[in-house]
Parts: structure tokens; sequence; C-alpha cells
């Protein structure tokens, strides 16, 4: 069965620090690129992140350049996304997500997670 | 950045209805080496994660009901539900892959009439 399971949420001071996982299991991780999803309260869906499935590429959303940092060890079949310089803006819902095999859009999604900044 | 802008941004309609959601992108999505779109359609109901419907613009995911359709090319994509069901309110969302960042629409909140 193919499953995304996020763990590392909670609650964070402003300017605090978050590492967020995502353990896959039912497929063969190294394979597939993944990504990172949020959904802000009252707010659409917002793409963060993208890793290659070797690790060799990343890509963000300019509203996380240069504070978050996506990351995977496929020897572990788990995805990171490690949160620097957490803004109140940045409380959400995070997905991990899948890319389809051969495409770029998001065939398999996590439960989620929720991470919350406030003082 | 390809801004995706969904119309409307909300809708009812009347059980076993058509409900057609619509979405532009503010530069071409068609990528001329492969002629695909680089457009998916995804559901998501609350307290859910969101849940793909279609991608490449018009192919259904498996499992997906074949009232879901997708239509369109360019900068402008259509998707349809043919005859709506109760369990088919959730907002939708497009979502361009075509370029990084890949951008979501607003999102299209679809009720009962």
């Amino acid at each position: 069965q193919v499953q995304l399971v996020e763990s590392g949420g909670g609650v964070v001071q402003p300017g605090g620090s978050l590492r967020l996982s995502c353990a896959a299991s039912g497929f063969t991780f190294r394979s597939y690129g993944m990504h990172w999803v949020r959904h802000a309260p009252g707010k659409g869906l917002e793409w963060v992140a993208v890793i290659w499935y070797d690790g060799s590429n990343k890509n963000y959303a300019d509203s996380v350049k240069g504070r978050f940092t996506i990351s995977r060890d496929n020897s572990k079949n788990t995805l990171y996304l490690q949160m620097n310089s957490l803004r109140a803006e940045d409380t959400a819902v995070y997905y991990c997500a899948r890319e389809r095999y051969g495409s770029y859009d998001m065939d398999v999604w996590g439960q989620g997670n929720t991470v919350t900044v406030s003082s | 950045d390809i801004v995706m802008t969904q119309s409307p941004d909300s809708l009812a309609v009347s059980l076993g209805e058509r409900a057609t959601i619509n979405c532009q992108s503010s530069q071409s999505l068609l990528y001329s080496s492969n002629n695909k779109n680089y457009l998916a359609w995804y559901q998501q109901k609350p307290g859910q994660p969101p849940k793909l419907l279609i991608y490449w613009a018009s192919t259904r995911e498996s499992g997906v009901p074949d009232r879901f359709s997708g239509s369109g090319s360019g900068p402008d994509f259509t998707l349809t539900i043919s005859s709506l069901q109760a369990e088919d309110v959730a907002v939708y969302y497009c979502q361009q892959y075509y370029s990084t960042p890949y951008t979501f629409g607003q999102g299209t909140k679809l009720e009962i009439k």
C-alpha cells in the first residue's frame, strides 16, 4: 500500500525552527521526485518545494526561499523539510506529495502535519 | 512566476446538473516538444489532503469517476462535472507544473444548490 506519513509539526515561536519528516512506504521512493505543499487557514493551497528523485535538484516557492530546505534520505525512504526563521504566515498544514513518474503532478499525498507559528 | 486564476470563486449547482470550473494561466502551459499541457486538477474536502483528479489537462487519474473531465489548452482550461453528486462538494484547484515555482489557482468552492 502506497503511503506517506508526515511527522514533526507543532507550535513554534516566530524566528524559530522546525523539521518536518515524511516517511514513504509501498513504492520505490528513490525513483520519485517529491514535493511539499501547504494549506494555511482560510487560504488556498500553496506549493512549497520540490526535490528530484536523487536529490540533485531542488526548487522553492519565493515565499520560503532562503529559509526552508528540502532534502531526502533514500536509504531511509524519508523526505524532510527544514524550516528556519519561521513567521506567523508559515502557519499551515504541510503535506508531502509524490510526483507522478514521468510527469510533475502529485498523485499520492500524505495526511498532513500542522505547523503553528505563534508567540 | 505563472499566475493561475480560477473562476468562479464559488459555485452552487443542483444535484444531477453540470458544474463547470475555469482556470486561466498567465502564460501558455503547452509544451511544444510533446504537445502536452502541464496542468492538473485537484479536489480537496475539509480535513482531507488534496486528491488528484486530472493531469496533462485532460487525463483522468485512475479511480476517478468518469463524470469528471478536463479540457482546454494553452492558457485556458476547464474542469467539468457532468452530473453533480453529493460527494462532489469540495474545493477544486488547478495547478500548473510547466515551470517552477509550481502554482495553484485560488480554488473554487463547489456546493449543492
